[in-house]
């Protein structure tokens, strides 16, 4: 059972940002939250993850709520290769970081 | 910096075969997670590995299912007597240690005729 939930897709115009919320309302202390994506026909790529304080890398930013009870993923400048299912997982430090994924996001960015 | 290696990415067999599916970590990480994708669904996870051990086997298939992650070479992910329904993506990533991100090979895609 997924500890999470995503919109099933949602679409987005090129150079516009792009946000990608995730619900996760039973998080653990111990719980990251991971988001992962999948281009059609590879593997998943890692994009970011954070236990509570928000995170920003050369991919994208990670917004964590102070309740921890939800945060969404910021694509800042949509491109047509950002197009993949993205997913959000939580995983806890004692579970051999094992990665628990669930149906994602399809995301779709149009010119 | 090569990244996770799969091999082959494609592999046909016919039922009652075994296939075998080989995974090369990126350089540095001893840690090795399989997962299995079936079409039109999310990635499973099958089983986690160091270096000559099987740490949690908890999402692999009791029968025909085995994996290994010997001292030298690649992991390799083992179905004996396939079937139909082993038609999937199966994926490996690896790991430094459990507490840093996994990174994915892209897959082999295996057809059961």
């Amino acid at each position: 059972d997924a500890k999470t939930t995503q919109p099933t897709s949602m679409d987005c115009a090129e150079g516009r940002a792009a946000n990608l919320p995730c619900n996760h309302s039973t998080i653990s202390g111990n719980e990251y939250v991971y988001w992962y994506r999948q281009i059609h026909s590879q593997g998943p790529q890692y994009i970011i993850h954070g236990l509570k304080n928000n995170e920003t890398n050369e991919m994208a930013s990670l917004i964590i709520t102070e309740d921890r009870k939800s945060s969404t993923l910021i694509l800042p400048h949509a491109t047509l290769r950002d197009t993949a299912v993205y997913y959000c997982i939580v995983t806890a430090t004692d579970s051999w970081g094992k990665l628990q994924f669930g149906a994602g996001t399809q995301v779709v960015v149009t010119p | 910096n090569a990244g996770v290696m799969q091999n082959p990415r494609h592999l046909v067999r016919r039922r009652g075969q075994e296939a075998r599916l080989r995974c090369s970590p990126m350089k540095g990480h001893s840690h090795v997670y399989w997962y299995r994708q079936l079409p039109e669904e999310g990635l499973k996870f099958m089983v986690y590995l160091q270096k000559e051990n099987i740490i949690d086997e908890s999402g692999m298939p009791k029968e025909r299912f085995s994996a290994e992650f010997p001292k030298e070479g690649p992991s390799i992910l083992r179905i004996q007597q396939v079937v139909r329904g082993d038609s999937a993506a199966y994926f490996c990533a690896s790991s430094p240690d459990t507490l840093r991100p996994q990174h994915f090979g892209d897959g082999t895609r295996l057809s059961i005729l």
